[in-house]
């Protein structure tokens, strides 16, 4: 069935940093991908996401490209800050229901 | 202005109880969902509805019944609580079942089983 390994966390961090999460995904079909922030204490939220292959999404100055010869969605920011601090799920997007199945989360600490 | 909403937030009971988690979203979504994040974090579906109609059932136990009285809510009914359901539920809407659409989450459901 489909799938999502993303790396294992946590990932700690300086601010100002350059931020590389790995995402890659096993699908049958061509899925939409996505990237979910959870800060501590709360539900996830959107942070970007793409449909289609090379497309790259793009929000708060993070940035991931769908790549489908690798089969990779990984999440890269030029400079963190502390309140980038959160668990990152890489998810795709099953056309069965459109249900999200998800990566197993990585925890981000960036310290001031 | 909640978008999605869960009741309660915490939940603590002791083996074999029923509970009940309630959520409502007031987006105009046509579909919903429950996911299971357990202690290490990771996220699962369990139940999706569209329209009131289940639509996902992810071999979820027969204890939980999942019932949708109109498309803005999304009730979760646990029979004869384990230690195993020991977790944090989330509810999601999202405008349709296309694969392409971002879901809304709620702030979810602290459940802890004694």
């Amino acid at each position: 069935g489909d799938s999502v390994t993303q790396m294992e966390g946590p990932v700690t961090l300086s601010e100002e940093a350059f931020l590389t999460i790995n995402c890659t995904y096993t699908a049958t079909g061509y899925p939409s991908l996505f990237w979910y922030v959870q800060y501590p204490g709360e539900g996830l939220q959107l942070l970007l996401k793409a449909t289609k292959a090379d497309d790259k999404g793009s929000n708060k100055g993070f940035e991931a490209t769908y790549r489908k010869e690798t089969t990779s969605f990984h999440l890269e920011k030029g400079s963190v800050q502390v309140s980038d601090s959160a668990v990152y799920f890489c998810a795709l997007s099953d056309r069965v229901g459109g249900k999200l199945i998800f990566g197993q989360g990585t925890e981000l600490s960036v310290k001031p | 202005d909640t978008a999605v909403s869960q009741t309660p937030k915490y939940l603590v009971t002791q083996m074999g109880n029923d509970k009940s988690i309630k959520c409502e979203q007031n987006l105009g979504h046509d579909t919903m969902y429950w996911y299971k994040q357990d202690s290490k974090k990771f996220l699962k579906i369990m139940f999706s509805y569209n329209n009131k109609e289940l639509i996902i059932n992810e071999t979820v136990p027969n204890r939980f019944s999942p019932k949708s009285p109109d498309k803005a809510h999304l009730n979760l009914h646990i029979n004869s609580l384990e230690l195993g359901d020991s977790a944090v539920y989330f509810c999601a809407s999202s405008p349709s079942q296309g694969a392409s659409n971002e879901q809304f989450f709620g702030p979810g459901t602290r459940l802890t089983v004694l």
